[in-house]
């Protein structure tokens, strides 16, 4: 089964409102999260990298105050896109991470953000 | 920087075909180099993964050799079937480990016919 969950799987808002992306980890603790999003036909570009409990180091390029990562607990990150334009439509993934050394690596099946 | 590059796709197969799908990369240092694959509605899965110049990563008939001469790490699988239908990625570890961040080549759609 699922290791990782994000909800929504897809989401069509309009202009101007905010969403929030849900990320869990079912099976193991994630003391880094990782967000990314995906433009069609590009690469998945990493947005930001969260600790639990710390505030999230975000990407060159990418808004801090538009893209809210909340980390607050080993099981659970959030993603609020703010004031979403049309621009920021998109496919974001997450990406729970273990303590280092552990091999096995768990990517969300995305969130796709769609803005009218 | 860092950089993947691979090759563009969609790439469409039919059943027992020979598959090849090239990656190329930039990078300072020693990075882990990984193939990912996404199946349709399902999350990015690690196929294989080498660490080191002339390894060879081995996943479910497919192998890639990591070859720093020529900065690649092709995928192949010597015959394909419907079940592999799915898009593949290509990826560098930034950090040399697996646990940190990833930098990804755009994907390549794999579609076999029967």
């Amino acid at each position: 089964g699922a290791v990782v969950s994000q909800h929504p799987s897809w989401v069509i808002c309009k202009s101007g409102t905010s969403v929030k992306i849900e990320c869990r980890s079912l099976d193991f603790q994630a003391t880094t999260m990782f967000w990314y999003r995906q433009f069609p036909k590009q690469s998945l570009m990493l947005m930001a990298t969260s600790n639990e409990g710390s505030k999230a180091t975000y990407e060159q390029g990418v808004e801090k105050d538009k893209f809210l990562i909340n980390h607050a607990s080993l099981t659970l990150s959030t993603l609020t896109v703010t004031s979403a334009h049309p621009e920021d439509s998109s496919f974001y993934i997450c990406r729970p991470s273990r303590l280092a050394g552990t091999d096995t690596q768990y990517f969300g099946p995305g969130t796709r953000l769609t803005v009218l | 920087g860092n950089s993947v590059t691979q090759m563009e796709g969609p790439v469409t197969l039919s059943e027992e075909a020979f598959l090849t799908i090239n990656c190329t990369y930039t990078a300072t240092g020693y990075p882990s180099l990984f193939w990912y694959v996404q199946y349709p509605g399902e999350g990015l899965q690690l196929l294989l993964k080498a660490t080191k110049a002339d390894d060879k990563g081995s996943n479910k008939g497919f192998e890639a050799t990591y070859r720093k001469e020529t900065t690649s790490f092709h995928l192949e699988k010597g015959s394909v079937q419907v079940s592999d239908s799915a898009v593949y990625f290509c990826a560098l570890s930034r950090d040399g480990g697996s646990q940190g961040n990833l930098i990804f080549g755009k994907g390549t759609k794999l579609s076999v016919k029967p």
